[in-house]
């Protein structure tokens, strides 16, 4: 089973509307969770941070489910800029550098 | 301030060919990564440095080399290409802020085709 897991989509949603991703991490001991944006041909950069009572920034509010093992994504008022491809990315309580792990992404198109 | 900048951003080799890509961070940091970007796969770390002069596997490390002989470069080789190898490479470098730190800086990418 992947360490990390996402619907890779796509998402094609009208402009204004509200959207919602989730993404499922397998190992319990994983203890930092992050929401990366890669626009097209770009490189990944960081959205924000998932904290366990959840968090807002701007329109985006991540959540996070210890007992399910996933967090979310909420997108309100979707703008056409906000087409990307959002990555998952989980950190485990392990040592060394070694201890993010990404999903595969999940695809949002944005319709005017 | 650059920030992470690789080198070249695109190339194309033949089959057996060898080659390096570059990575030069400006910022200090401890940790250095090289991953590979392929459709449906998603990021998958090749190798990973944790300071200067160390090098380690990551997730597919089988037909790349690396080297960190100064903390601010990363060196990427592959010593004989294959059409497998086509990808886009990304290298990022991350700072020692404890283990929790989920902050990676990445480069713009390398896209390398391997004919």
């Amino acid at each position: 089973r992947k360490e990390v897991e996402q619907d890779p989509g796509p998402f094609n949603v009208p402009e204004g509307a509200t959207v919602a991703f989730n993404c499922t991490y397998s190992n319990s001991a994983s203890q930092s969770f992050f929401w990366y944006r890669q626009d097209c041909r770009k490189e990944p950069k960081l959205l924000m941070s998932v904290y366990s009572s959840g968090n807002e920034d701007g329109r985006f509010t991540a959540q996070l489910n210890r007992a399910s093992q996933y967090i979310s994504l909420l997108i309100r008022d979707s703008k056409l800029s906000d087409s990307a491809t959002y990555l998952c990315v989980v950190i485990r309580t392990q040592t060394g550098a070694n201890n993010l792990f990404f999903g595969t992404g999940t695809r949002l198109t944005v319709i005017p | 301030n650059a920030g992470v900048t690789q080198t070249p951003k695109f190339r194309v080799l033949k089959t057996g060919q060898s080659m390096t890509l570059l990575c030069a961070q400006d910022m200090n940091h401890e940790y250095m990564y090289w991953y590979r970007q392929d459709p449906g796969m998603g990021l998958r770390l090749i190798h990973y440095s944790v300071g200067e002069g160390t090098t380690a596997k990551g997730e597919v490390p089988d037909g790349y080399n690396v080297s960190r002989l100064k903390k601010q470069n990363f060196l990427l080789g592959l010593e004989s290409a294959a059409p497998s190898q086509t990808s886009v490479y990304f290298c990022a470098s991350r700072p020692d802020r404890g283990r929790q730190n989920g902050e990676l800086f990445f480069g713009e990418g390398s896209r390398l085709t391997v004919l």
